[in-house]
């Protein structure tokens, strides 16, 4: 156990909706990072708050906007789903150089 | 920016034999290096790192990789697998002080019995 929390586990929804990830960190991390893993793709890095603000920007889609609130936790929101973005997300948390995984929300988009 | 090449998707062993997960990066700067690995649906979990000093790492499952800075490899390695060592494992990248990695696409190790 990572000390990650991420929910939802599975998450099952229909093109052109709008779903919220949630995830916990660590305690005490001030860092929380998305990733999206997908067969076609890999493992792509999306966008990392750092005690509450934007830090790091990847290949996150102008559809998807995440946020870090002053608990820490963060939540990664996906609007305008497309059936491409069935794929399991992650959220990852660190103090250093470390990531600590959580174990995943898994979106299908029917 | 950082890069990472993983040249083998797959990769099949014989238990108890020794095998090579290859990682190759590239980066203007100096580098951090992790191997981190995936059991089936789980998250990722750091197997071991390189920050600085010896270029021999030694991380967790018996697992170990050589940081080498002429040829901009990190190449895991383990002298006998176990059944349960299958997985797919992701060598990645990041700079110092600059907390955004880069993760490669992945090796699939399937051990066989």
């Amino acid at each position: 156990d990572s000390g990650v929390t991420q929910t939802p586990k599975h998450l099952i929804t229909a093109t052109g909706q709008r779903v919220t990830l949630r995830c916990s960190p660590r305690s005490g991390d001030l860092s929380v990072y998305w990733y999206q893993q997908s067969l076609d793709q890999g493992l792509q890095f999306l966008i990392q708050y750092y005690n509450g603000e934007e830090r790091a920007k990847g290949n996150i889609l102008e559809r998807f906007s995440a946020q870090q609130f002053p608990d820490l936790h963060s939540e990664l929101n996906l609007s305008s789903l497309e059936l491409g973005d069935s794929a399991l997300y992650f959220c990852a948390s660190s103090v250093g150089t470390e990531q600590f995984f959580g174990p995943g929300t898994r979106l299908t988009v029917l | 920016a950082q890069s990472v090449t993983q040249l083998d998707s797959q990769v099949p062993v014989f238990e108890e034999a020794p095998v090579e997960l290859r990682c190759n990066y590239s980066s203007s700067v100096s580098v951090y290096l992790f191997w981190y690995v995936q059991y089936p649906n789980q998250g990722l979990q750091l197997l071991l790192k390189y920050l600085s000093g010896s270029t021999l790492v030694k991380g967790i499952n018996g697992f170990e990789a050589e940081f080498n800075k002429s040829q901009t490899s990190f190449h895991l390695r383990k002298p006998s697998v176990h059944i349960s060592d299958t997985a797919e494992y992701f060598c990645a990248v990041s700079a110092p002080h600059y907390q955004k990695v880069t993760f490669g696409t992945g090796t699939k190790l399937q051990v066989i019995p």
